[in-house]
């Protein structure tokens, strides 16, 4: 059975902090690796990854991919308050003989980032 | 260019009654995805469309059903509520921007099966 898991499920930081969010995989049929964020809606598309070691960025948010131990790292640098939010990491797989791919989500990680 | 909508953004149902989930897109893409969200937890796909007249069964497809007559609507139908259906409702669409495969959210629907 593909499996999504994320961890810490939980975290409380001071602004300004520098947080580290993990996820791990085992699935069949690999494609690639997204994060999203979510507040009180739908989820907001943050990064794709598909190649091992290359870092993506976007302002203070970063995240790393390594296939060959299944998992990848979301990093915030400073905190702000509005960071706070739940991240979902989710996997892209081939489904039905390869004909479509799905995504397949981790439970989330929700983040509260406090004054 | 409104993305994808949703409607209603809220239902409650009793046991045994029916609806259908409105999901519309502009963006012209071929995907489009079904998912509910249960409080705490991930995203479980629920039926899926490669395109206009094709739709396939998802991880938890029992107790729903899908059609897709446009590339734009794709509609979600739960015959016979229940109350293990209580959940948040998410539709998605999906296309090639950049490279990266993005999936494009609506803003869901809650839904209370009492």
């Amino acid at each position: 059975e593909d499996k999504v898991v994320q961890s810490p499920l939980s975290l409380v930081v001071h602004e300004g902090d520098t947080v580290t969010l993990n996820c791990s995989y085992e699935v069949t049929n690999f494609r690639s690796l997204l994060w999203y964020k979510q507040e009180k809606k739908a989820p907001t598309f943050l990064f794709m990854l598909t190649s091992s070691g290359i870092e993506k960025k976007s302002g203070r948010l970063s995240s790393i991919l390594d296939k060959k131990e299944l998992f990848s790292i979301l990093n915030i640098t400073a905190t702000q308050t509005g960071d706070s939010a739940v991240y979902l990491c989710a996997v892209y797989l081939a489904f039905n003989t390869g004909t479509a791919s799905k995504l397949t989500f981790g439970t989330g990680t929700r983040l509260q980032v406090t004054l | 260019n409104a993305g994808v909508t949703q409607t209603p953004k809220f239902r409650i149902l009793k046991i045994g009654q029916s609806m259908t989930l409105q999901c519309t897109q502009d963006m012209n893409h071929n995907y489009m995805y079904w998912y509910r969200q249960d409080p705490g937890m991930g995203l479980k796909l629920i039926y899926y469309s490669v395109g206009a007249g094709i739709t396939d069964k998802g991880e938890v497809p029992n107790g729903y059903n899908v059609s897709r007559s446009t590339t734009e609507d794709f509609p979600l139908r739960l015959e016979l509520a229940a109350p293990s259906q209580t959940s948040v409702y998410f539709c998605a669409s999906r296309g090639t921007s950049g490279g990266a495969w993005t999936q494009y959210f609506g803003p869901g629907t809650r839904l209370t099966v009492l």
